[in-house]
């Protein structure tokens, strides 16, 4: 499969806890791109990175969020004391046309 | 400020026919637009792309119209089947790295 991959699919996690998201891009693709989606919504642009730099921050990106790409190829989003208000799902892209992937849906309970 | 929007948020279409999902921008500087389809815990898949010198692009039984008079863009699926069930999205970049999405439209396809 040489498409956008994400990990985990599916996270419960409880109510001021950690948890991290994991992006593989399309190999040749030097931009990344991290989106939020809530149900009912389109998809909400959160972090861009070209290679390992990270050019652009929305600010719906609080400082709970944390996002890296040390080598210019896979990326984690982490984000610190999760509140409910987290929950939804996390989706990763990749190009300059932008493909996405199966996206991580993230519960808070 | 600037929006992608969509006219309608539902559309119901009988099998066979043709779906026509619209779609109004309001970033006159926007040149580059997209339409994705998401089905049910899925992330959005590309479609077809147009870029503002063009007013018209076709792929596989879908189409693209950009009218740049009245900053509305088309989305035409011919012979709607089952399978295109899901929900729409257009999206449009300035050129940037940033491509904002509007709210979607779902399209359901009776049999």
């Amino acid at each position: 499969d040489t498409g956008v991959s994400q990990d985990p699919r599916h996270k419960i996690t409880k109510r001021g806890q950690n948890v991290t998201f994991r992006c593989d891009p399309i190999s040749e693709h030097n931009r990344l791109y991290w989106y939020r989606q809530t149900l009912g919504q389109g998809p909400e642009f959160l972090t861009y990175f070209q290679n390992e730099a990270q050019l652009e921050k929305s600010r719906l990106l609080s400082d709970r969020f944390s996002a890296e790409r040390p080598k210019g190829s896979f990326s984690t989003l982490e984000i610190q004391r999760t509140e409910q208000g987290d929950s939804a799902m996390y989706l990763c892209a990749s190009g300059n046309t932008i493909y996405f992937g199966e996206g991580s849906w993230l519960t808070v309970v | 400020g600037e929006s992608v929007g969509l006219h309608l948020p539902t559309l119901s279409v009988q099998e066979g026919d043709n779906s026509i999902i619209n779609c109004a921008y309001s970033n006159s500087a926007s040149d580059y637009f997209i339409w994705y389809k998401q089905e049910s815990g899925k992330g959005p898949q590309f479609i077809i792309d147009i870029r503002s010198n063009m007013d018209k692009r076709q792929g596989q039984r879908v189409t693209v119209l950009l009218n740049k008079t009245v900053k509305h863009l088309s989305l035409q699926i011919a012979a709607t089947q089952p399978g295109d069930s899901a929900v729409y999205f257009c999206a449009e970049n300035t050129g940037g790295f940033k491509t904002i999405f509007g709210a979607g439209t779902r399209l359901f396809v009776k049999a």
